[in-house]
């Protein structure tokens, strides 16, 4: 079965500084989708970035990048110039093929986020 | 405004109690799911249904139950909640099979006493 690990579960980071949260997954797929969810304290779930296995570039969304390693099954996300509004619970997710027609969204436990000011 | 409308956003009940908590969403999805966050565990997945009367059992299906009548709802049913199941829930649909972001409703909040 698919898992996603978070080793993480809390990181600080300075205002305007990088912090680069990890990710790993187990998987014996080839085609599979890889997310990153950002959860503030309004706990409502929002997108940051996703990740097609099959693409061999890492996706970006402005401060936002991921490093895809697909042999080493990992899965980071990056922020760059870090800001107040990015304190938030992260997870990391996994969507699997189970079988034609059918899959699953596979979750991390999460990392807690703090930046300082 | 395509949106998952979840209800209600905070539940109290006791045990035995039967309860639904609603989902609804606008956008025409074909995949629609339920997930339960808790602390340390992170979201673990309950049900989820691939379209009309399609329904199949997540990672955490014990004391819970579904229903996918119509394309737009998928309630989950407590039939006889327990303190265990004391637990953030989260609804959440996506298009379909393409990899589409999961779109969430603003989950419901449950304590049963």
């Amino acid at each position: 079965a698919q898992t996603v690990t978070q080793s993480q579960p809390e990181m600080s980071v300075q205002e305007a500084e990088t912090v680069t949260l990890s990710c790993t997954y187990d998987t014996s797929e080839s085609d599979y989708y890889l997310f990153w969810y950002k959860q503030p304290p309004s706990r409502q779930m929002i997108l940051v970035i996703r990740q097609e296995a099959y693409k061999q570039q890492n996706a970006t969304e402005n401060r936002f990048s991921v490093n895809f390693q697909k042999a080493a099954k990992s899965f980071s996300l990056k922020i760059s110039d870090s800001q107040l509004g990015d304190a938030a619970m992260y997870f990391c997710a996994y969507r699997s093929l189970i079988t034609s027609g059918t899959y699953k969204y596979i979750f991390g436990t999460g990392t807690r986020l703090k930046v300082l000011a | 405004e395509a949106q998952v409308t979840q209800n209600p956003r905070y539940l109290i009940t006791v045990t035995g109690k039967k309860l639904t908590v609603t989902c609804s969403q606008n956008m025409n999805h074909e995949y629609m799911s339920w997930y339960r966050q808790d602390p340390g565990l992170g979201l673990r997945q309950i049900y989820y249904s691939m379209n009309v009367e399609v329904t199949d059992k997540g990672d955490v299906p014990e004391g819970y139950k579904v229903s996918r009548k119509e394309k737009r709802n998928f309630p989950l049913i407590l039939e006889s909640p327990s303190p265990n199941q004391t637990s953030l829930y989260f609804c959440a649909s996506s298009l379909g099979p393409l990899g589409e972001k999961l779109f969430f409703g603003s989950g419901t909040q449950l304590s049963v006493l």
